[in-house]
């Protein structure tokens, strides 16, 4: 099955900036997901979005951070006001089937990094 | 706190060995089990999941659930070099959709 695709592979940012991270899903998908993996650790769950509201989110997704459908399509997940510990892997996530599915496929990621 | 435990590793294995992972979940209530490949610096790559207990098989593949014993674990049959990744254990509390990660245990293949 296709897979989602997420841009930009790569984003560097200095710390205080605001940097905007984008997802591509299959155009008939509602529910979506955002995960962060710092280098080394553990994929952490940030926020599922469904229908274009957000479903859940973790204790990881504060103020600084905000996801929008902005045009109908894309995923955007924002992240205000950049710190160092920002610096991750960045993944989407789909749903197996078009509705709910406990299995998901994830995006190729997007590498944040903060200086 | 959820928490999804596993050996770090590296655990290496000959190429056409069985190599085994394990992992271990707190939370009795948790329903769903998956096991994710993680090549270095790519994404993680569902390759197994499985809900009951017992054995589920797919190729070389096969999820082995014990809820009684909360442990689920991955045997990965005639290993080959292109198997070396980390190995993701995955699990679902009952009535959510939100995996809980453990950190990965590393899969040395070597011919």
């Amino acid at each position: 099955e296709p897979e989602v695709t997420q841009t930009p592979s790569h984003q560097v940012t200095q710390m205080g900036q605001e940097v905007i991270l984008r997802c591509v899903p299959i155009s008939n998908h509602l529910y979506f997901y955002w995960y962060r993996q710092i280098l080394g650790q553990k994929v952490e769950f940030l926020v599922s979005f469904y229908n274009n509201e957000i479903s859940e989110k973790s204790e990881i997704f504060d103020d600084q951070f905000s996801v929008e459908r902005p045009d109908g399509s894309n995923f955007t997940l924002k992240i205000r006001s950049t710190k160092l510990e920002d610096s991750a892997m960045y993944f989407c996530a789909r749903p197996r089937t078009s509705g709910i599915s406990n299995e998901q496929f994830f995006g190729p990621g997007t590498r944040l990094t903060v200086l | 706190q959820k928490e999804v435990e596993q050996n770090s590793g590296p655990l290496s294995v000959p190429e056409g060995a069985i190599a085994s992972l394990n992992c271990t979940y707190s939370d009795r209530g948790s329903q769903s089990f998956f096991w994710y490949r993680q090549y270095s610096g790519k994404s993680p790559e569902l390759i197994m999941f499985i809900y009951s207990n017992g054995d589920k098989e797919d190729g070389r593949f096969t999820a082995q659930l014990n809820k009684a014993s909360q442990y689920v674990s991955l045997l990965i049959r005639d290993s080959q070099p292109s198997d070396s990744a980390t190995y993701l254990c995955a699990v679902n509390a009952g009535g959510s959709y939100i995996p809980t990660f453990g950190r990965g245990t590393s899969l040395i293949v070597h011919p």
